[in-house]
């Protein structure tokens, strides 16, 4: 069965740097396109970015743009979001998730989450 | 921005009842709208896409209708495992970075 299990969250210093792993499984990974998604505590769902199944196209929320980097390793089966300049209004838990196609398509497949706090 | 709104906030509702959860948009999101459920501790799972098709093992229990700015999700007989947080989502736009999602509707027993 598809899973997506999430790890590198922890508590970071504002201005710091964060990397986090997603280990996918489950079904064939080079051939689907991966999203960030993260909700903040006490606050709604917020998609991050995403990146295309050949890893050439990415797109980021406003919020992110300029700060994350969103990447995979196909044949390692891992998508990774890099978070530099964090902010507080980072903190969140992260989510990797599937999508069905890489357009107008909903998250076919969630992974729990790996928490992020950005705090001095 | 579109802001996805749902409604009520939470329920209360006992075991084999009918539920129907809302969800609004503040602009046409045509049917590019997806529905998910979130049990505590666990990831979200897709309900149903597209507006009305349910998602792969999804019970028939569960429906969705609308188009538009308006939207429902229907679970025709409550079961104890549907006790969860209930997200609408609208993907009607590429790239996605205007993608938005609802602030969920908590579905718990009465």
């Amino acid at each position: 069965q598809v899973q997506l299990v999430e790890s590198g969250g922890g508590v970071v210093q504002p201005g710091r740097s964060l990397r986090l792993s997603c280990a996918a499984s489950g079904f064939t990974f080079s051939s689907f396109a991966m999203n960030w998604v993260r909700q903040a505590p006490g606050k709604g769902l917020e998609w991050v970015a995403v990146i295309s199944s050949d890893g050439i196209n990415k797109y980021y929320a406003d919020s992110v743009k300029g700060r994350f980097t969103i990447s995979r390793d196909s044949p390692k089966n891992t998508l990774y979001l890099q978070m530099n300049s964090l902010r507080a209004e980072d903190t969140a838990v992260y989510h990797c998730v599937r999508m069905l196609t890489f357009g107008f398509a909903p998250f076919d497949y969630w992974g729990q989450g790996t928490l992020v706090t950005v705090s001095s | 921005e579109i802001v996805m709104t749902q409604s009520p906030a939470t329920l209360s509702v006992s075991p084999g009842e009918r539920v129907t959860l809302s969800c609004r948009a503040s602009q046409s999101v045509s049917s590019n709208l997806a529905w998910y459920q979130r049990k505590p501790g666990q990831a979200p799972r897709l309900l149903m896409f597209g507006a009305s098709t349910r998602a792969t093992g999804i019970p028939a229990r569960f429906s969705g209708s609308g188009s538009g700015t308006e939207f429902t999700l229907t679970i025709s007989s409550l079961q104890s495992e549907d006790f969860a947080v209930y997200y609408c989502q609208q993907y009607n736009n590429w790239p996605p970075t205007t993608w938005t999602f609802g602030q969920g509707t908590k579905v718990e027993i009465k």
